[in-house]
């Protein structure tokens, strides 16, 4: 089993959808979440980033954590054709590197 | 703010070759670290270092190696190129001691050897 597990998609929906992203994890010691954005051939962009359970919302983009489930969202809500990218998870233990979900590919369909 | 930049974008090797890439971290920025993405593994860690020094280390063989200058410009260097090297390398900057924390990639460099 994969440390981070996420959505493999690809993912389609149209335009004004709301889109909900998941990733679990199954090591307790991760202490920071991140949601990064990759448009293709460029590299991962910060969306969100959290160290608490709970919601944080930044414009359309709400990330969820539940630590007790090991399981964090990303919801972006009135999607738009500029979404369409790979949206990848990111958890960190204190003191480590990153360790990476596979990314999960969105089309927001006009 | 100039971003990170990753020199050269697209590089193409034989095998056996070796390789040498460069990234420059935002300016401030002390940590950087090196990740290698493919279609198959996704983005894994390959390592960091902070003032000089490497701090920590992903599981890629003895081929894969890594420098930082007192500028904090980063290089990385691939010896004894493999078909299975070719990939898209990032790096990250990042300000903080502690490692990880609200890093910024750059464009990345695409290795494909041949």
């Amino acid at each position: 089993q994969k440390e981070v597990e996420q959505d493999p998609g690809p993912l389609s929906v149209p335009e004004g959808a709301i889109v909900s992203l998941n990733c679990t994890y199954s090591n307790s010691a991760f202490q920071y979440f991140m949601w990064y954005r990759q448009y293709s051939r460029k590299g991962p962009e910060l969306l969100m980033y959290t160290y608490s359970s709970g919601n944080k919302e930044d414009g359309r983009f709400t990330a969820q954590v539940d630590k007790s489930s090991k399981y964090i969202s990303l919801f972006i809500r009135d999607s738009q054709p500029s979404d369409s990218a790979t949206y990848l998870c990111a958890m960190i233990p204190y003191g480590q590197n990153f360790v990476f979900g596979p990314g999960t590919r969105l089309s927001v369909l006009p | 703010k100039a971003g990170v930049t990753q020199t050269p974008r697209y590089l193409i090797k034989t095998r056996g070759q070796q390789v040498t890439l460069s990234c420059s971290p935002i300016s401030g920025h002390r940590s950087v670290s090196w990740y290698q993405q493919t279609p198959g593994q996704g983005l894994q860690f390959l390592f960091e270092y902070f003032s000089e020094t490497q701090r920590n280390k992903g599981n890629f063989p003895g081929r894969f190696s890594g420098r930082q200058f007192s500028n904090s410009r980063s290089e990385m260097n691939v010896s004894t190129l493999e078909l299975g090297d070719s990939a898209l390398y990032l790096c990250a900057s990042s300000t903080t001691a502690e490692t990880g924390t609200e890093a910024f990639f750059g464009q990345g460099t695409r290795l494909t050897v041949v």
